[in-house]
């Protein structure tokens, strides 16, 4: 069974700093890996799909990466700003189809402070 | 650019009673899931499905229904309530291809049963 972790589960940093979110996953066998932000109270927004031949995807100052064989995603964040405060969480998608469901880790909940 | 929506956004059930959860997306995307979110646990996958007229139960989907007679349209069936549903609601849709599996969520529905 697919196990996705994420740790810490809480970080705080001051703002500007550069900032590195984990994802750990047992199984390698995955379609692709996906990151999500969610404000408190609010949905999840998509913010990076990664296929599995893909090794990082960037979207502004957001850049995942994926190593499959080992199992990790990093979400790496520049120059945080307060306005990133918000939990991420990573979720993957199983080899066994595009119809397979998404496994979430817990998220990590991230505080800049101005 | 509605996206997926979900009503309510928030609903207080007694024990006992029932409701439905209603999610739409105008995308046309095939695949829909539902998931609940509990604090400390991330999400769980509750049902899925893959296309008009069928649906798959996920992780946790005892104590709930779902059906897909449209495209557009995945409502969630709560049947006698109880406390062990207070929870976040989340519908999502993704397209399902096998080029791209990017999920999108909607607000959520926020339950208590008291």
């Amino acid at each position: 069974k697919q196990e996705v972790t994420q740790i810490p589960a809480a970080l705080s940093v001051p703002e500007g700093e550069n900032l590195v979110l984990n994802c750990s996953f047992t199984d390698s066998a995955i379609y692709n890996l996906q990151w999500f932000r969610q404000d408190p109270g609010k949905g999840l927004t998509s913010l990076l799909l990664i296929q599995s031949s893909q090794r990082e995807q960037t979207s502004g100052r957001l850049n995942a990466s994926l190593d499959k064989s080992s199992g990790r995603s990093t979400l790496y964040i520049a120059a945080s700003q307060p306005g990133d405060s918000a939990t991420y969480l990573c979720a993957v998608r199983p080899l066994t189809g595009a119809n397979s469901k998404l496994t979430f880790g817990k998220g990590i909940t991230l505080s800049v402070r101005p | 650019n509605a996206g997926v929506t979900q009503t309510p956004k928030f609903r207080i059930l007694k024990i006992g009673q029932s409701m439905t959860l209603q999610c739409t997306q105008d995308m046309n995307h095939n695949y829909m899931y539902w998931y609940r979110q509990d604090p400390g646990m991330g999400l769980k996958l509750i049902y899925y499905s893959v296309g008009a007229g069928i649906t798959d139960k996920g992780e946790v989907p005892n104590g709930y229904n779902v059906s897909r007679s449209t495209t557009e349209d995945f409502p969630l069936r709560l049947e006698l309530a109880a406390p062990s549903q207070t929870s976040v609601y989340f519908c999502a849709s993704s397209y399902g291809g096998m080029e791209n599996t990017e999920a999108f969520f909607g607000q959520g529905t926020r339950l208590t049963v008291v």
